[in-house]
């Protein structure tokens, strides 16, 4: 079974510029994730996404950050324009269900450092 | 607010040695409690969960992790070490208001030396 998807691996940008990560979750799963890593920091939930509907996006800095996920399947997360501290790993992660025996599972993540 | 916190964010130990890495949390209501590894340039992987009954709970590698209510800490641990053990460990409590969503503490970096 293939696990979760994520591109790019690593990206460089300058402040000001934007930039966008992908992430396809396994096959069928219908809850999707965005999580930031800061250097030292737990992740932290961005967004959430049961199909193709945004069940949480407390955490998301609406102004510069943007999520999408069209046909309930892959999913795109929007920086811009970035700020120093926005550089982290991105993590997507996905699950079946919202439940709490059903296990998240993590892509590689997104490595973003912004200079 | 439920959160958890981990008490180490290092703990270098030798290779077979037995090893035990702290978390606490706070909660008002049912308690779901997680470890997860990260090695490095991974994502995370589910190590074990606690969700009800017996409060000693096993996961994978070798590794299990003692729920205790009234000290309100899950500490992960395994007897014997391996080099390959070397990661970053993260407790996470799951937070259900309305909908769920997992907390993570700020993790504890496992060193294994020879």
């Amino acid at each position: 079974e293939a696990g979760v998807a994520q591109s790019p691996r690593y990206k460089i940008i300058e402040k000001r510029q934007s930039v966008a990560f992908w992430c396809n979750p396994i096959s069928g799963h219908a809850t999707l994730y965005w999580y930031q890593q800061i250097l030292g920091q737990g992740p932290k939930l961005l967004i959430q996404f049961q199909n193709n509907g945004v069940v949480d996006d407390s955490q998301l800095p609406k102004d510069r950050f943007s999520a999408e996920r069209l046909k309930g399947v892959d999913s795109t997360l929007k920086i811009q324009p970035a700020k120093l501290e926005d550089s982290a790993v991105y993590l997507c992660a996905s699950s079946l269900v919202v439940a709490v025996n059903t296990e998240a599972f993590f892509g590689q993540g997104t490595r973003l450092t912004v200079v | 607010a439920q959160s958890v916190t981990q008490l180490d964010s290092q703990v270098p130990v030798f290779e077979e040695a037995p090893v035990e890495l702290r978390c606490n949390y706070s909660s008002s209501v049912s308690v779901y409690l997680f470890w997860y590894v990260q090695y490095p340039n991974q994502g995370l992987q589910l190590l074990l969960k606690y969700l009800s009954g017996s409060t000693l709970v096993k996961g994978i590698n070798g590794f299990e992790a003692e729920f205790n209510k009234s000290q309100t800490s899950v500490h992960l641990r395994k007897p014997s070490v391996h080099i390959s053990d070397t990661a970053e460990y993260f407790c996470a409590v799951l937070v259900d208001t309305g909908f769920q969503k997992l907390v993570f503490g700020t993790g504890t970096r496992l060193l294994v030396s020879p």
